[in-house]
């Protein structure tokens, strides 16, 4: 049971775009920065969106980040087959001490 | 440019200590703001944040794990080492390392390394 809640899986089409979301409390996403991670299978989390809605170099533009009270969402614009992979949020909660992960949304692109 | 690398070995078996260490560059632990950190993601699960070690030599642990970690640093080799004691097959996880900024307030980790698989068996 992961502390930061996001969909198990999306599916769309390519060219479509897709909102993944992020649901905390007041102790993690409310006070703290929302990170994205883009995981394509046996490889490494690779930052997409870091302090809630910047992007690192070389990450397009038609990716985004926002963040709204305690939830987070990651939105995909013209979808592409290279976007499938799985998407984890991410935020320090100072209840806890600790940084805490969503459960991972698994993105196709049909 | 900012790198980490995880070593260890590959198979540990069950009640054993497995030793991790994380080998960085590009910055350094001994700087104000710098952290390093631990997560693990078991086969087909998802990512676990285990443990944290900033500049100062705070440490901080996942509640449900804090009894069996240690973390610990070495700013002279910028080495980042973490132990699990009483390894059991549930543990057998991909492990990585990441850095992770403390601006005034903790933030994600902005660069990770490339893993290290480790299988508890017998």
């Amino acid at each position: 049971q992961s502390v930061l809640t996001q969909p198990p899986s999306a599916s769309h089409t390519p060219g479509q775009r897709v909102t993944i979301s992020c649901s905390g409390s007041n102790s993690n996403i409310g006070r703290n920065y929302v990170f994205w991670y883009q995981q394509l299978p046996g490889t490494a989390p690779k930052v997409l969106i870091y302090k809630n809605n910047q992007r690192p170099p070389g990450v397009p533009d038609r990716l985004s980040g926002s963040k709204s009270g305690t939830s987070a969402s990651l939105a995909i614009s013209g979808l592409r087959s290279e976007d499938e992979g799985d998407y984890y949020c991410a935020a320090w909660d100072d209840s806890l001490s600790g940084l805490v992960f969503g459960g991972g949304t698994k993105l196709t692109v049909l | 440019q900012v790198t980490l690398r995880e070593s260890g070995p590959a198979l540990v078996r069950p009640t054993e200590t497995l030793t991790l260490t994380c080998t960085f560059s590009g910055f350094s632990l001994s700087t104000s703001a710098m952290c390093v950190s631990w997560i693990r993601q078991p086969p087909g699960k998802a990512l676990e944040w285990l443990a944290l070690i900033d500049w100062d030599d705070k440490k901080y642990y996942t509640t449900s794990l804090r009894t069996r970690l240690i973390i610990s640093k070495d700013t002279s080799t910028n080495q980042v080492v973490l132990t699990m004691t009483n390894m059991d097959p549930v543990d057998t996880a991909t492990y990585y390392c990441g850095r992770v900024l403390n601006r005034g307030t903790i933030e994600g980790v902005d660069y990770w390394g490339q893993g290290a698989r480790v299988t508890v068996s017998s």
